[in-house]
Order: C-alpha cells, then structure tokens, then sequence
C-alpha cells in the first residue's frame, strides 16, 4: 500500500535558521515526489518535485528537497528561514503507474523572529 | 504559468440550497481534474477525479448523488453540493494537472471555496 509520513505536527525555527521538514514515504514502483505549501484560507501552492535524476531538487523560495531511496525519504530544506514562511506543508507522492496523489498529513512550520 | 481559478472563494447559504462551484484551467488544459475536501487542521481528503468528457471517479464514502461533478471541457470542472446541509461545511480546494494519463506533471491548485452551510 503506498503512504506518506510526516512524523511533526509542528515545527518551530528561528529565523535565519536552517529548517528541515521531514517526509517519508511507501510505494511500490518508482516514486514521485512533491512539496506543497498552504497558507491559511487559501490552496496549495506547488514548491518541487522528484521524478528522476539529481537527488537534491531546488525549487521555490529557495526551498530545496533530497531524495534517499534506501531511506525512502524526501526531506524539505531551506538554508536561512524567514517569517513568511510560515504556512502548512504538505508532502505527497505517487507512483509512475498510479495517477493518484497520496498526501501527508501535513506540517505546521512557525518560524519565529 | 498553471494557474488553476476556483471561484466562489465564500459560500454562505441555508441548508437545502445547492451551490456550485467553479474549477477552471487558465493556461493549460487538464484532462485529469480533482476535488478535495479539508477539515480544520487536517491533511487534504480526495473526493473524486474528474477526467474530461467522462464519468467522474468518486473514492470510498463520497457520496456521488451528493457532490456532482462535471468536467465538459478540457478546461473547467464543477462540482455542485446538492441540497446542502450543515455537515457539508468545509474548505473544497480543485486541482488540475497538465497532460494525459500518468504525467509526472504536478497538480496546480485553485484558492480553494469556503462553504458555511447554515
């Protein structure tokens, strides 16, 4: 059966801090990998993806992501994090014969000033 | 570029209204729509899949005579909450992915539709 895990609710960082938001996931077949990040009231707004090749994924507002197979995980990363990004996010996966998204259950990130 | 429009973002209305709501593609077609429901602090609930010009696709529980779905166009779906009640209350959020079948593109989200049933 294919899932995903977000083991923290929450997170809290620093700002100016490194963040990493942790994912592991389960799938039979090739994975593919996906950060979102949702502020209140609003929808998802997509941050990078994993399909294939370079392990660390860059994507947006200086996030990054690094896949390790043998430890089925796709942590989120950002080097100096600031207040704005602060929001829920999400970590989800599929696999590349299944159309369907498997979501985590999601992370609250606070960075504090 | 992939932006997807969800329109209303508020519904207020009494108990046994029917609301529509709007899912649209702006700049990319999108055979493959979805709908999700999310609970005050929980993860996101898949509701159905929508695919262009057939039948939607409903998961466990979701009730099809309930939540109708239609996707006539490449670049819209609605799904219209039929006679609402209270319990339908809740935060919809629509989807739409670039290409066909197993694209590895990602999904591009709508603001999402905040329904208050009363």
């Amino acid at each position: 059966a294919q899932s995903v895990a977000q083991p923290e609710d929450q997170v809290n960082v620093a700002e100016g801090n490194p963040l990493t938001v942790k994912c592991t996931y389960s799938v039979s077949g090739n994975p593919y990998l996906f950060w979102y990040v949702q502020y209140p009231n609003r929808g998802l707004q997509f941050l990078l993806k994993y399909i294939t090749g370079d392990n660390l994924v860059k994507g947006s507002y200086g996030f990054e992501a690094e896949f390790n197979k043998s430890q089925t995980s796709f942590h989120l990363k950002k080097p100096s994090a600031l207040v704005s990004d602060s929001a829920l996010y999400f970590c989800a996966v599929r696999s590349d014969s299944n159309y369907q998204l498997i979501w985590g259950a999601g992370t609250k990130l606070i960075i504090k000033p | 570029g992939a932006v997807v429009s969800q329109h209303p973002s508020r519904v207020i209305c009494k108990s046994g209204t029917s609301v529509k709501i709007e899912c649209r593609s702006l700049d990319f077609q999108a055979t493959t729509m979805f709908w999700y429901r999310q609970f005050p602090k929980q993860s996101l609930m898949l509701m159905a899949t929508s695919n262009e010009g057939s039948k939607a696709t409903y998961e466990q529980g979701v009730e099809k005579d309930k939540f109708l779905i239609n996707h006539a166009s490449l670049t819209l779906s609605t799904l219209t909450v039929t006679s609402a009640h209270p319990e339908d209350s809740s935060f919809y959020i629509c989807s739409a992915r670039p290409g066909t079948g197993y694209s590895n593109q990602p999904q591009h989200f709508g603001d999402g539709t905040r329904l208050s049933i009363l």
